[in-house]
Parts: C-alpha cells; structure tokens; sequence
C-alpha cells in the first residue's frame, strides 16, 4: 500500500525559507519510472502545481516559482523535500505531495494528507 | 485564473444525473490525458477519473469521464449526498511543460 505524508512547520514569517518533507512508504524512489510531485492550495482556491522529483534525480518545476523552488530526495530514507524561499503571504495554503503515476502528467494518486502552512508575521 | 475552465458549481437533486465540464486548450486538453479529482471538504484530493476515461480500483462506476477536442467531462449519475465535493480536472499544458488544473466545481446536491 503505498501512503504520504507531509510534514513542516505551521507557521513561517515572511521572507524565510520553508522546508517541507514529504515521507512515503510503499515504493522507492530508486526505482525506475517514479516519481513524486508538490501541489498547494490557498484557502478556499484550486490546486497549483508546484514540482516534481523523479527517480533518476531530474527536477521539474512550475515556471512562474521556480527561482524560489528547490526539490530534493532522500532515498534511503524515502523522503522528499520541498524547500521554498522568500515566503510570503501568497504562500499561505495546505501544501500535498503525490506519488505521480504518470511522471510526464497530472496522474497523482494517492495523496497525502495536506499539511496547512500559514505566512504570517 | 486557471489554465483549465470549470463551472463553479452544479447542483443537482438526488438520483440525477449532472455533468461538469472542463475546458482548455490545444496545449494542454486537446494533446493530453486529463484527470479528475474529488475532494472532500477538508481532505485531500482523491482520484476519480485517469487517461481521460479510466476509472481507478475502488471508485464507484456512476463517476464516468470523457473527452472531445479540447474539452473534458465528468458525469456523475445516481446523485447521491456523499458526491457533495469539489471536482478538479487536471493535464499536462506543453506550452508550461507541466501539470495544470481547473478552478474546479463545486457539486451541491439539493
């Protein structure tokens, strides 16, 4: 059974870095054709894609933040990180990751739970 | 403004059937698979629908999703109150080299 779960702080003040990590379990990251991505959602708005992590160490990301964006993974120890900087209060939303199925697309399944992080000074 | 258009909201009585569009472009719907999720409220997103048409293990077969062009559906049939959600279709965009997804619907059942 594969499962995510996101994990971070609740709080960050403007201008800071936010480090998020994503742990799974049922699958590994070394394995060829996986791959783990990062979708947010500001309260009350749609989901953004925001990267994606796959098995061979490639690194994709949404254009319009991918000078703050930095995603990384730690295979030993099935983690997935997010790091995003200079945060501000559009930055506030509950941040998912998951496992896309179809690396290339918008096939994600599952989910983790959602973790909400909140932009405030 | 998403990449990928979807009605607000749709509401429909109990046992009915409703149909929730999703509507893009050459670059994205038109050259790629697209994808639909429910989400709860206050839970994460859950997929319903992949390649277009393709139901995943476990969800139940009144959800049903199709294609044409550079639009997509999604037709729920036997509403039911448990279907009370919001619907986000999803795809690829080549032009932003990356997943996209609608504004999505939110499904009211009267």
């Amino acid at each position: 059974q594969v499962t995510l779960r996101e994990s971070g702080p609740a709080l960050v003040k403007p201008t800071q870095t936010l480090t998020l990590t994503c742990i799974f379990s049922g699958f590994s990251l070394s394995e060829t054709g996986m791959c783990v991505t990062w979708i947010r959602q500001p309260p009350g708005k749609a989901l953004e894609w925001l990267a994606r992590i796959d098995w061979d160490d490639n690194k994709h990301y949404n254009t319009s933040l991918k000078t703050r964006l930095a995603v990384s993974k730690d295979t030993s120890k099935n983690q997935v990180i997010l790091t995003i900087s200079n945060v501000d209060t559009m930055d506030t939303g509950t941040y998912f990751c998951a496992r896309a199925v179809d690396c290339t697309g918008a096939w994600f399944d599952p989910w983790g739970q959602g973790i909400l992080v909140t932009v405030s000074a | 403004q998403s990449v990928l258009t979807q009605p607000p909201s749709v509401s429909g009585a109990p046992r009915q059937r409703v149909t929730l569009s999703c509507s893009g472009g050459s670059s994205n719907i038109g050259n790629n698979a697209v994808n639909w999720y429910q989400q709860l409220p206050g839970k994460a997103p859950k997929l319903l629908i992949y390649f277009d048409d393709l139901l995943p293990s476990g969800v139940s077969d009144r959800f049903s999703g199709s294609k044409s062009g550079t639009s997509a559906s999604l037709a729920i049939s036997g509403l039911q109150s448990e279907d009370e959600a919001e619907y986000f279709c999803a795809t690829r965009d080549d032009s932003l080299r990356g997943p996209v997804f609608g504004g999505g619907t939110k499904v009211t059942v009267l």
